[in-house]
């Protein structure tokens, strides 16, 4: 299976900050996607953004936005405007097309945000 | 309403015991899964299915069972081989493509009396 390094166990940040996550992983391939999925307390797992390998421009979903530097093998999160709402679990994954496209997950960081 | 139902919500078994959790999707995904999840970790494979009747192994499937006779359906059984089952049990869906997204169900939590 693919590695995925999620090296931030834990993430604070104040309501209507910015906070980033960050995701590296390990492949030999060129072809990829890799995927940021949040996890609510209720536990449902819900997809925030995919970035494709072969696009150079970053991934943008409103207020979540990619960093992402196919080189250094690295897929930051960055969630700008910070909500209460988005205190959760943040799991990044990666997929690749030589592993029947199955997807490897990091270990998640937890995202605290304060009122 | 399209999406995935997991059932049950939570899950009691007995020392010995089978028990099989249901997962069902309208989506007419090709492919399903099942994913371990223990607390404060990140998701682990069991089994997968990418078309009826057949299914491959995936990180963690000693103990575990699937079955693939419809393609809406991908029942989980957790066997008594299984010597520490206590865990969050996610399945997913996706079509069958390097682009396609993993849609998840609610989950099922699994404990042992």
């Amino acid at each position: 299976a693919q590695t995925v390094t999620q090296s931030q166990p834990e993430m604070s940040v104040q309501e209507a900050e910015t906070v980033t996550l960050s995701c590296t992983y390990d492949t030999s391939e060129s072809d990829y996607y890799l995927f940021w999925y949040k996890q609510p307390p209720s536990r449902q797992m819900i997809l925030v953004i995919r970035q494709e390998a072969y696009k150079q421009q970053n991934a943008t979903e409103n207020r979540f936005s990619v960093n992402f530097q196919k080189a250094a093998k690295s897929f930051s999160l960055k969630i700008s405007d910070s909500q209460l709402g988005d205190a959760a679990m943040y799991f990044c994954a990666y997929r690749s097309p030589s592993n029947d496209y199955k997807l490897s997950f990091g270990a998640g960081t937890t995202v605290t945000v304060r009122a | 309403d399209g999406g995935i139902t997991q059932s049950p919500k939570y899950l009691f078994r007995k020392e010995g015991q089978n028990v099989t959790l249901s997962c069902e999707q309208n989506l007419n995904h090709d492919a399903m899964y099942w994913y371990r999840q223990d607390p404060g970790q990140g998701l682990r494979l069991i089994y997968y299915s990418q078309i009826v009747n057949d299914f491959q192994k995936g990180d963690i499937a000693e103990g575990y069972s699937v079955s693939r006779e419809k393609k809406e359906s991908f029942p989980l059984t957790v066997t008594s081989a299984q010597k520490n089952p206590t865990a969050f049990y996610l399945c997913a869906s996706s079509s069958f493509g390097l682009a396609e997204t993993q849609y998840f169900g609610p989950g099922t939590r699994l404990l042992v009396l």
